[in-house]
């Protein structure tokens, strides 16, 4: 089985510009969650998904926003980019139910100048 | 913020020396988890207790539970060089949400 994909591994964006980061599931999850992680701040969850609805959602501005389309392909945008959003964006996936061990891909490096 | 926080946040030891890394969490949940991750990579999964369970085991890991206290720990007997990583506890409340900790970052000096 396919492990979880991100792409692009590499971004580097200017500020005020906007991202669109990509996540395709291990095949048959339902669950797509992202998060961001900073040297600072660690490991914050900004939403999840499943069967194409936003489930769950942190505690992140709405230029942060995200979707599920069908075959359970997950893509998150940001936008208006500030230095602040520098990051490692993780996704990761699961069945979705408990105990909903998630199973994260290697990450997006996004980079903001 | 409801997220956990780890203790210590960096760990140095010998090859072959047992590594204790703590976690506290402020939610109620239904579980918790520990994931490992290499620097710069994704998280993987190590090990799970439920919240009714106050030990678990599995291979070179032992895990504990007390959820009076909010707290789990993690042990790793006999360390190897390939054990270098940080890790993250990862609490599941009851709102099916993640809320993980800020992480110990293990070195295992060969």
């Amino acid at each position: 089985k396919a492990g979880v994909t991100q792409t692009p591994r590499y971004l580097i964006k200017t500020r005020g510009q906007q991202v669109t980061l990509s996540c395709s599931p291990i095949s048959g999850h339902r669950s797509v969650s992202w998060y961001q992680q900073t040297p600072g701040q660690g490991l914050q969850f900004l939403f999840e998904y499943f069967s194409e609805t936003q489930r769950n959602k942190g505690n992140f501005p709405g230029r942060f926003s995200g979707r599920q389309f069908s075959n359970s392909r997950s893509e998150m945008n940001v936008s208006t980019l500030e230095l602040g959003d520098s990051a490692l964006y993780l996704c990761a996936s699961s069945h979705g139910g408990e105990p909903n061990i998630q199973y994260f891909g290697a990450g997006t490096r996004l980079s903001v100048l | 913020s409801q997220q956990g926080e780890e203790d210590p946040q960096a760990l140095s030891i010998q090859e072959g020396e047992n590594a204790t890394m703590n976690c506290s969490y402020k939610t109620s949940i239904n579980n918790l988890q520990w994931y490992r991750q290499n620097s710069g990579r994704g998280l993987v999964h190590l090990i799970l207790i439920r919240s009714n369970e106050r030990e678990k085991h599995s291979g070179r890991l032992r895990v504990t539970l007390d959820t009076s206290k909010k707290s789990s720990s993690l042990l790793i007997t006999a360390s190897r060089a390939a054990d270098t990583a940080s890790y993250f506890c990862a609490g599941l409340n009851t709102g099916n949400q993640f809320y993980f900790g800020t992480g110990t970052s293990l070195t295992v000096i060969p």
